[in-house]
């Protein structure tokens, strides 16, 4: 089975600094995606960024970029020059082939003015 | 923009009652999702849904049963609410083809007393 692992409870990152999340999943699959979320305090859980496994480039977006590392089943997220806005409960994620979503239990970031 | 909405925000109920969660979404989604959020376990799938009257069992469906009458509408029940059930409940939706991304509702806070 497919199990998704953040072993980083909590962090806290500068604000303008640069900070890692951590995430490592296992499968015996070949082709899935990677997603990682966020979710703000008392606000609504959306996608920062995602990564196809066949892709062999990391995903950026704006200031979030990905270090996706296949052979070693990691996915950890970059978040650059850091904003108070950019607190929240971040979620590392898998979707199988059978479009079952399975769920890190999460990464709670603070970000220090 | 997507949206997906949820019926409540915050929810009381007693020990045993029957209790409806309804979920909608607007964007004709094929696949539809009942999560819930519990501090230190992520997200946990209670049941998902492909298509109109589908339902498939997730991670955790003991308890709950589902209905998904109309395509932009999933309702999560649970016939007889316990102590252990209060949690967050997350409601998704996600397309049926390409990436699956999903969208998420607002969440309802459900308290069982």
């Amino acid at each position: 089975a497919q199990t998704v692992t953040q072993s980083q409870p909590e962090m806290s990152v500068q604000e303008a600094e640069t900070v890692t999340l951590s995430c490592t999943y296992d499968t015996s699959e070949s082709d899935y995606y990677l997603f990682w979320y966020k979710q703000p305090p008392s606000r609504q859980m959306i996608l920062v960024i995602r990564q196809e496994a066949y892709k062999q480039q990391n995903a950026t977006e704006n200031r979030f970029s990905v270090n996706f590392q296949k052979a070693a089943k990691s996915f950890s997220l970059k978040i650059s020059d850091s904003q108070l806005g950019d607190a929240a409960m971040y979620f590392c994620a898998y979707r199988t082939s059978y479009d079952k979503v399975i769920f890190g239990p999460g990464t709670s970031l603070s970000v220090i003015p | 923009d997507v949206k997906v909405t949820q019926s409540s925000r915050y929810l009381v109920k007693r020990t045993g009652e029957k209790v409806f969660l309804e979920c909608v979404q607007d964007m004709d989604h094929e696949n539809m999702f009942w999560y819930r959020q519990d501090p230190g376990l992520g997200l946990r799938l209670i049941y998902f849904s492909y298509d109109v009257k589908m339902k498939e069992k997730g991670d955790i469906p003991e308890g709950y049963s589902v209905s998904r009458e109309k395509k932009e509408r999933f309702s999560l029940i649970l016939e007889s609410a316990s102590t252990n059930q209060t949690s967050m409940y997350l409601c998704a939706s996600s397309t049926g083809t390409g990436v699956h991304e999903q969208y998420f509702g607002p969440g309802t806070r459900l308290t069982v007393t």
